[in-house]
């Protein structure tokens, strides 16, 4: 599986766009780009997938490049309880094996 | 009500004992897994089975052994435990369906510590 690229940290003001970035240039094309994310002290949880056209949901939007060499997630209006390590993820279509990296620690201040 | 839940969920035990962690998930899903998650918080598969068969065995010890009763089940039992295991353990399902993404739902943890 393709290896991912995250920023350590980011800080967010409530209420706004939470934009957060991952690299993975080399992505195979039968690879998904998967999002998780793991609030403090709880199990991991999905958020999106997606292959190579932009997506959305009722938590997020993710943004793929074309070349499909990086992508962002979007979290529209963040809230405090959105304050969580997000995990970006490159697997096979099926997602059975999802290897996690360190993600990115985003912190939504008031 | 619960998707899937974990017991118990905090372990307390000395080194050379022989622990298990019971998961079980209520989804109906067909695949169950289980990660570990160290001190420095990096999230590792560990086993995965599929109807009760395993289909993804990380290099994990031996002494690490999943059990699948049934489709709902997947315990997990560790013997001669060391103070390395100490970690949170977090079980997982997801339904396996054919040219479809599986999400993965997780359960709330077993914090084990080993003294």
């Amino acid at each position: 599986d393709a290896k991912t690229t995250q920023p350590t940290s980011m800080d967010c003001a409530e209420g706004r766009a939470a934009n957060l970035p991952c690299n993975h240039s080399t992505i195979s094309g039968n690879e998904y780009v998967y999002w998780y994310r793991q609030i403090h002290s709880q199990g991991p949880q999905y958020i999106i997938h997606g292959l190579k056209n932009n997506e959305t949901n009722e938590m997020a939007s993710l943004i793929i490049t074309e070349d499909r060499k990086s992508s962002t997630l979007i979290l529209p209006h963040a809230t405090l309880r959105d304050t969580a390590v997000y995990y970006c993820i490159v697997t096979h279509q099926r997602g059975n094996k999802l290897v996690f990296g360190a993600g990115t620690i985003l912190r939504v201040k008031s | 009500d619960t998707a899937v839940s974990q017991t118990p969920k905090y372990l307390v035990t000395q080194m050379g004992n022989d622990k298990s962690i019971k998961c079980e998930q209520n989804l109906g899903h067909d695949t169950m897994y289980w990660y570990k998650q160290d001190s420095k918080k990096f999230l590792k598969i560990m086993f995965s089975y599929n109807n009760k068969e395993l289909i993804i065995n990380e290099t994990v010890p031996n002494r690490f052994s999943p059990k699948s009763p049934d489709k709902a089940h997947l315990n997990l039992h560790i013997n001669s435990l060391e103070l390395g295991d100490s970690a949170v353990y977090f079980c997982a399902s997801s339904q396996e369906a054919s040219g479809a993404h599986n999400e993965q739902f997780f359960g709330p943890g077993t914090r084990l510590t080993v003294l």
